[in-house]
């Protein structure tokens, strides 16, 4: 069973810190890591999608880096305000229709 | 600027009782997909659909079917619904095998008494 793990589960920093989370993944079968902002009472919507190893996206104040030879991905949210406060989720893809969503990172900014 | 519709957004059954959850999409997608998401879990697929015509089994298919009525939508149906049903379920779409991200619809969040 393929497992993909987000850490932490949830963290709280204050306006202005800037702040990272983890998705792990196996580092075999690899065809793309997305993710996701999820806020609150709405649906996912796509942030990145990551196909090479050493790829570096960026949006805004957000960021992300893939190392699939380790089976990592980074997030990095620079100079956090309060409307980045989301669940950000990781998905794992190995091929098509393989889709395998970590649980999550729920971040809360505090103004 | 819709994207994916889902209705309803909230509903109450009581066991044994069915329903269909709508789903639509109108940017002209291949794929469309049925997940549920449960408190701890991770967004789990219930069924897909490849393109028009052909439906598949996801990861947790039990107690549900699918119907893909057409290019823009896909239903999911509930035939007697249990309390381990309980969940707030999100149909998505994607141009073709979901490699380039998916558009999520807004969830529809059922409970089953």
């Amino acid at each position: 069973i393929l497992n993909v793990e987000q850490s932490p589960q949830s963290l709280h920093v204050q306006e202005g810190d800037s702040t990272n989370f983890t998705c792990s993944f196996p580092s075999s079968n690899f065809y793309a890591l997305h993710w996701y902002r999820w806020e609150t009472a709405k649906s996912p919507e796509a942030l990145f999608v990551m196909t090479l190893n050493g790829d570096e996206k960026k949006k805004g104040r957000i960021s992300a880096t893939l190392n699939t030879k380790e089976g990592y991905s980074y997030l990095y949210i620079k100079g956090s305000q309060p409307e980045d406060s989301a669940t950000y989720l990781c998905a794992f893809i190995t091929g098509t229709y393989k889709y395998i969503f970590g649980t999550g990172t729920r971040l809360k900014v505090l103004a | 600027n819709a994207g994916v519709t889902q209705t309803p957004k909230f509903q109450v059954l009581k066991t044994g009782q069915s329903m269909t959850l709508q789903c639509a999409q109108d940017m002209n997608h291949n794929s469309m997909y049925w997940y549920r998401q449960d408190p701890g879990m991770g967004l789990r697929l219930i069924y897909y659909s490849a393109s028009e015509g052909t439906t598949d089994k996801g990861e947790v298919p039990n107690g549900y079917n699918v119907s893909r009525l057409n290019k823009r939508e896909f239903s999911l149906r509930l035939e007697s619904a249990a309390p381990s049903q309980t969940s707030v379920y999100f149909c998505a779409s994607s141009p073709t095998g979901g490699h380039y991200g998916y558009t999520f619809g807004s969830g529809t969040r059922l409970t089953v008494v």
